[in-house]
């Protein structure tokens, strides 16, 4: 049963164009949305982060947008740049409890020069 | 930002040994620590929620006596598999909890189980 999910493995982008990276939960108690970034053999680094009482959230080349009735939320990052090339995970937590956070299964970003 | 480290980075074994993986908060005190497992291509999971002091956490399909889970200070978690097996290779990823909302991700750990 996976509650977050990312359904595009792959996104192949041109250095300045926008990346849009897509992520779809299930789960109604969801209140707060990361993104992670990711290369491989390392750890998770923290990207942005919504809470569901925002619909946007903005950080330099990065911003969130969250769509509770949809339970959809989307990364943008523009311009895109190649050392932006990383696997990108989206992740959710419900604030009540622990922090668990439920990861999607993630999008692989390409930025070519 | 906050570090977390993971100690050994990369491990291989013979099948039925086992293994301790430990994870330290560097600059800071981590009341709560989680412990992730990542296959090829697939998602983070979530195997279980360190305490200091405490009993972990563990999520449903984790078995508790073959991941020991040991949070003997604020600062260190470890993580034992025990009597591994070649199915338990993985990359195994914990995480700090600095305060709410904000968990620090260590640089994971490759099991090998031969």
């Amino acid at each position: 049963d996976q509650q977050v999910k990312q359904n595009s493995p792959s996104l192949s982008v041109q250095e300045g164009r926008i990346s849009i990276l897509n992520c779809d939960y299930t789960n109604s108690m969801f209140d707060y949305f990361l993104w992670y970034k990711k290369y491989p053999a390392e750890g998770p680094t923290f990207l942005i982060s919504i809470s569901s009482i925002k619909d946007k959230n903005e950080d330099g080349r990065f911003t969130v947008f969250l769509n509770k009735s949809a339970k959809h939320l989307s990364l943008h990052i523009v311009p895109s740049q190649p050392g932006d090339s990383a696997v990108y995970f989206c992740a959710a937590s419900a604030r009540s409890g622990f922090q668990k956070l439920v990861f999607g299964t993630g999008t692989r970003l390409l930025v070519s020069p | 930002g906050a570090v977390v480290s993971q100690h050994p980075s990369r491990v291989i074994c013979k099948s039925g040994t086992s293994v301790k993986i430990e994870c330290r908060s560097l600059d800071f005190q981590a009341t709560t620590m989680f412990w992730y497992r990542q296959f090829p291509k697939k998602s983070l999971m979530l195997m279980a929620t360190s305490n200091e002091g405490s009993k972990a956490t563990y999520e449903q399909g984790v078995e508790k006596d073959k991941f020991l889970i040991n949070h003997a200070s604020l600062t260190l978690s470890t993580l034992t598999v025990t009597s591994a097996h070649p199915e338990d290779s993985s990359f195994y990823i914990c995480s700090a909890e600095l305060r709410q909302d904000e968990q620090f991700f260590g640089p994971g750990t490759r099991l090998t189980v031969l």
